[in-house]
């Protein structure tokens, strides 16, 4: 069964320091999303793409984050500078076309750490 | 903009028992509420979802009713087993868009 993939799983980084992840989706969605989910609560939105396009990144801090998903396939968000309450796990997903509410997969996450 | 309210935080239950989970939604205009379902160290995994011109779905042991008049959703799980714990999320779409507001989330645990 095909998976959204993710990496690192896993990182830790000092502040100011910069950090990238990379996302896979499932091969044909044309719908990408990082979310960032804080321990104990929910999934919270910080861009949407469909295709290359940015659909929505009104929730993306966009002094230090930047993502983009140059071929409309697989996606890197970037953290430059990396601050403390940056430390939180980072997951994409995916879904098959918009504007449709389609089924999101979820991939494993990235757990960042920032000392 | 939207925002997603869930209840309770933590609930436990004897296996064989029932477990309910409420949301509440600010947005009337959204039109489409999911369940996710994460085990501890996994990815969040679809469940169940309604859409707002359903009142109630259900499927197996799961089951998700919509109260759009008072702008409310539940997850109903009966005859839960030890496998059912998890974290919980709700999530609600605004209308016309993709992106999902998720609630704060209900961890469960089902005592054997």
């Amino acid at each position: 069964e095909a998976e959204v993939a993710q990496s690192p799983r896993y990182k830790i980084t000092e502040k100011s320091q910069a950090v990238a992840f990379w996302c896979d989706p499932i091969s044909g969605h044309a719908t990408l999303y990082w979310y960032r989910q804080i321990l104990g609560q929910g999934p919270e939105l910080l861009v949407q793409f469909q295709d290359e396009s940015v659909v929505d990144d009104s929730q993306l801090p966009k002094d230090r984050f930047s993502a983009e998903r140059l071929k409309g396939v697989d996606s890197t968000l970037k953290i430059q500078p990396a601050e403390l309450g940056d430390s939180a796990m980072y997951l994409c997903a995916s879904s098959f076309a918009v504007g449709r509410n389609n089924e999101q997969f979820f991939g494993p996450g990235t757990r960042l750490t920032v000392l | 903009g939207e925002n997603v309210e869930q209840h309770p935080s933590t609930l436990s239950v004897q296996e064989g028992d029932s477990a309910v989970i409420k949301c509440t939604y600010s947005d009337s205009a959204s039109n489409y509420f999911p369940w996710y379902k994460q085990e501890l160290g996994k990815r969040p995994q679809l469940i169940i979802d309604i859409r707002s011109n359903v009142g109630e779905k259900k499927d197996q042991r799961i089951a998700v009713t919509l109260n759009k008049t008072a702008k409310h959703f539940s997850l109903h799980i009966t005859e839960t087993q030890p496998e059912d714990s998890a974290v919980y999320f709700c999530a609600a779409s605004p209308l016309n868009t993709d992106k999902l507001i998720f609630g704060t989330g209900t961890r469960l645990q089902v005592f054997p």
